[in-house]
């Protein structure tokens, strides 16, 4: 069955560390997602990707990049980690730009604390 | 920029129906997709409506009003393994999936 992994699934880091969070899909999706969840806030975007070499920034991206080399990885990347980017980390993809990007599938998630 | 509104808590009774509502402020707005996330789970896909109306899937139906910017999830025959928080999501063009604050569903006997 197709699916999309993450890991690690759970990380502590010290301040000012780079730490990369991966995610492999088997759906072939072009479309894929970096969100965050943190409590009183929902899901918010931090990057994404539409295809081969194409990233895009989100609502959150500051701190954090992504890149793009093949279609079944997206790696998020935070250069110098803070305290406030611990957080719950949600990679997703989708199918297309239609209908069916409405329908996201989601790993299950990586738990990220800064100390 | 864009705002989604909806409940922070709701409690129903098992067996019972229950609505959840969710109003937007969006432009750009192709269509409203809700999930399901339960406590330590990862989020997963309900619904999508594309077009006005109701839209069902066993227990679960979806309605959308373009005109007045607003939807529901409609939970029917609550079971207590609906108890989880629950998210809608407004799909706008050319850009992914925003979602709202989302909704604490509690179900009691």
């Amino acid at each position: 069955d197709a699916e999309i992994t993450q890991s690690p699934r759970h990380k502590i880091t010290e301040t000012g560390r780079q730490v990369t969070l991966a995610c492999h899909q088997t759906w072939n999706h072009n479309n894929m997602f970096w969100y965050r969840q943190d409590l009183g806030h929902g899901l918010r975007l931090i990057h994404y990707s539409y295809g081969v070499q194409d990233t895009n920034k989100g609502e959150v991206s500051d701190g954090y990049s992504v890149s793009r080399s093949n279609t079944e990885d997206l790696p998020l990347t935070l250069e110098s980690a803070a305290s406030s980017q611990t957080s719950v980390y949600f990679c997703a993809s989708s199918e297309s730009r239609g209908r069916k990007a409405g329908e996201l599938f989601f790993g299950e998630g990586s738990r990220l604390t800064v100390l | 920029g864009q705002s989604l509104e909806q409940p922070s808590e709701v409690t129903a009774v098992e067996g019972a129906i229950v609505q959840i509502n969710c109003t937007y402020q969006t432009s750009g707005f192709y269509g409203l997709s809700w999930y399901q996330q339960h406590d330590g789970g990862a989020p997963t896909f309900l619904s999508y409506n594309g077009l006005d109306g109701l839209e069902e899937t066993g227990r679960f139906s979806s309605f959308l009003s373009r005109s007045d910017s607003y939807g529901y999830l409609l939970l029917q025959e609550l079971q207590m393994k609906d108890s989880a928080s629950y998210f809608c999501a407004v799909l706008l063009e050319n850009t992914p999936l925003v979602f709202g604050k989302g909704t604490r569903l509690s179900v009691i006997a």
